[in-house]
Parts: structure tokens; C-alpha cells; sequence
């Protein structure tokens, strides 16, 4: 139990273009959702959490007008990176927190995202 | 704010040998929980082992065991038998009652045969 997906595991766009990262949990219901960045070899870095129906809350320094996330369903969030540009490119990784899941978070495979 | 420290960028140990990986945190708070993550060349987050803080015990998952001194701050993780799937980043990591994860900046292990 308690998995979590997220689509697309890999995408390149062009400098300028938006790009929407989905994250789903498959089998509970994800009052909270938190999305992290992690470049190679460093750690994970938050850039913010969202509860269903609320408003994300952004961690000092990430830009929310270029973020967006949007939480609409228990099983669904999304991120989407706005005119992208190649200092976009990273790993993207969500989680998943509630239901029986309790206080633990569970992860998703992660989103490479390439901007050219 | 909580602070957590993996002072060991890199550990290397044999197969079948043990090895532990170090993790200091700074919290002010009395209730909180801690955890270790692997995350292996996937890049997929796996939670290894958790310990709550109002726990005296020592949690343990199998190969994998805790030593976790409260006064101290210390929350080490040691992984006995080591295998060439224990290959990873390790990460620490602090929550406190239900909030976000506070993580370390990691330490690589490479398990050799």
C-alpha cells in the first residue's frame, strides 16, 4: 500500500514553454503533498507543501509565481514550471502524506526535467 | 530551527561487513520523529527505518538498527551484513509532531564485493 506516482518520469521542453508535473496517490487519500527539488548529488530541498482545497504554502526563496501547485483532489497534485529556463532542469520529487499513512511521507519515483 | 548533520559524504564497507552512518540533529522540541531513507541510483525515496522520539527503545528493521541517544542529538544508522543492494545515498531526517521533513545533506555508501 500507500504508492505514489508521478507522471511524466522524464521531460525535455524549450526555454519559454510551461511544463505540468502530476503527482498521484494510488491507494489513500493525500491530505498533504509536498514537492522537493534535488540536484545531482545533494540533498532533497523543499519547495513547498500543499493541503487539498488550501493554498500551497512556498519555502523562503521559491518563487511561487514561477511553481505553481495546485492541489485540488486528495490524489492529485501538480507542479508546473513556468516559462522554463535551463536553470529549471533538476529532479522533481513529490510525496504524499494521510489516510492511514499517518505522520509518514511517502514518495514518488521523481520527474527529470530538461529545459534546452 | 532544527538542523540535521551527516558529517560522512562518503562510507565504504565489504560485503557481508557492518557499517554505520552518523546523523546529528539540533531541535529544541521534545516530541519528534526521526528517519533514515535510501535512495538508490533510481533516485526513488525509500524510508529504511523511523524512530519515535518518545521511544526509549531502538528501532530495528531487520538488517537494519538504530542508536538513537536523545540527549545527545544522535541518531545513527548501522546496517549489518552489508549487501551490493545496500548501495545508495542515505539520507537522515527530522520531522517534528506533523510537519515537514528536515533532511540531511546525505551520505553515500558503496558496498564492494
Amino acid at each position: 500500500g500507500a504508492v505514489v506516482s508521478q507522471h511524466p518520469s522524464w521531460v525535455i521542453c524549450k526555454s519559454g514553454t510551461s511544463v505540468k508535473i502530476e503527482c498521484r496517490s494510488l491507494d489513500f487519500q493525500a491530505t498533504t503533498m509536498f514537492w522537493y527539488r534535488q540536484f545531482p548529488k545533494q540533498s532533497l530541498m523543499l519547495m513547498a507543501t500543499s493541503n487539498e482545497g488550501s493554498k500551497a504554502t512556498y519555502e523562503q526563496g521559491v518563487e511561487k509565481d514561477k511553481f505553481l501547485i495546485n492541489h485540488a483532489s486528495l490524489t492529485l497534485s501538480t507542479l508546473t514550471v513556468t516559462s522554463a529556463h535551463p536553470e529549471d532542469s533538476s529532479f522533481y520529487i513529490c510525496s504524499a502524506r494521510g489516510g492511514l499513512a499517518g505522520y509518514e511521507q511517502y514518495f514518488g519515483p521523481g520527474t527529470r526535467l530538461t529545459v534546452t | 530551527a532544527q538542523t540535521v548533520t551527516q558529517s560522512q559524504p562518503e562510507m565504504s564497507v565489504q560485503e557481508a561487513e557492518t557499517v554505520t552512518l552518523s546523523c546529528t540533529y539540533d531541535t529544541s522540541e521534545n516530541n519528534y520523529y526521526l528517519f533514515w531513507y535510501k535512495q538508490p541510483p533510481s533516485r526513488q525515496m525509500i524510508l529504511v527505518i523511523r524512530q519515535e522520539a518518545y521511544k526509549q527503545q531502538n528501532a530495528t528493521e531487520n538488517r537494519f538498527s538504530v542508536n538513537f541517544q536523545k540527549a545527545a542529538k544522535s541518531f545513527s544508522l548501522k546496517i549489518s551484513d552489508s549487501q551490493l543492494g545496500d548501495t545508495a545515498m542515505y539520507f537522515c531526517a527530522f520531522m517534528k509532531q506533523v510537519d515537514k521533513l528536515i533532511f540531511g545533506t546525505g551520505t553515500r555508501l558503496q558496498v564492494f564485493p
